[in-house]
């Protein structure tokens, strides 16, 4: 079975950048669209970007749009969040999780990393 | 497009039926799926497609529904279902969450 490992949150100023790295064991990393969600303390799940096995799509919320970039190194096994102008409201947990994609169409995120902490605070 | 799930919480015991609906604002097909979330944990896939099952999920959860109404339904709830439950849509993006049911023991 697949793992996801995150890493890279912190404690962060407002306005200051911060990226997070989500490394999957195994050799199916490549054949994965992969996700950010995030989690504000005590609230729900919130998507936050996407981007497609071979890079080629790539969607954001409306609430990062513009600040964050999704990208991914295959060769490493590795996805990442570049996260720029953090705002205290970017403040949760961030998840990675990989969903299968195909002609046929999409199966659900099914395997999630155990998450990685952001704090943006003065 | 904007997920309402209902109700917010409720209170269960084990081995009641139990049922929580996701409504979506406007027509998703079957591009649903539902996760349960437990305190500290990553969410956990239990269903895609509005009604398959994920490999290694318990019979007796169940989704139904098209278009904009949906339902998750646990047939026989156990202890280890006390969870948080969410839908979410991929129709198109962004994707959206509802805003999730904790189901809470009586």
């Amino acid at each position: 079975q697949e793992q996801l490992v995150e890493s890279g949150g912190g404690v962060v100023q407002p306005g200051r950048s911060l990226r997070l790295s989500c490394v999957a064991s195994g050799s199916t990393f490549t054949f994965y669209a992969m996700h950010w969600v995030r989690q504000a303390p005590g609230k729900g799940l919130e998507w936050v970007a996407v981007i497609s096995f071979d890079e080629r799509s790539k969607f954001y919320a409306d609430s990062v749009k513009g600040r964050f970039t999704v990208s991914r190194d295959n060769s490493k096994n590795t996805l990442y969040l570049q996260m720029n102008s953090l705002r205290p409201e970017d403040t949760a947990v961030y998840y990675c999780a990989r969903e299968k994609a195909t002609i046929a169409g999409y199966y659900g995120m099914d395997v999630w990393g155990q998450g990685t902490t952001v704090t943006v605070s003065s | 497009i904007r997920m309402t799930q209902s109700p917010s919480s409720f209170s269960a015991s084990t081995g009641d039926r139990v049922t929580i609906t996701c409504r979506a604002s406007q027509a998703i097909s079957s591009y649903l799926a539902w996760y349960q979330q437990k305190p500290g944990e990553a969410p956990k896939l239990l269903i895609y497609a509005a009604s398959t099952l994920q490999s290694g999920v318990p019979s007796r959860f169940s989704g139904s529904g098209s278009g904009t109404d949906f339902t998750l339904t646990i047939s026989r709830l156990q202890s280890d279902d006390f969870a948080t439950y969410y839908c979410q849509q991929y129709s198109n993006y962004p994707r959206t969450f509802g805003q999730g049911t904790k189901v809470e023991t009586k």
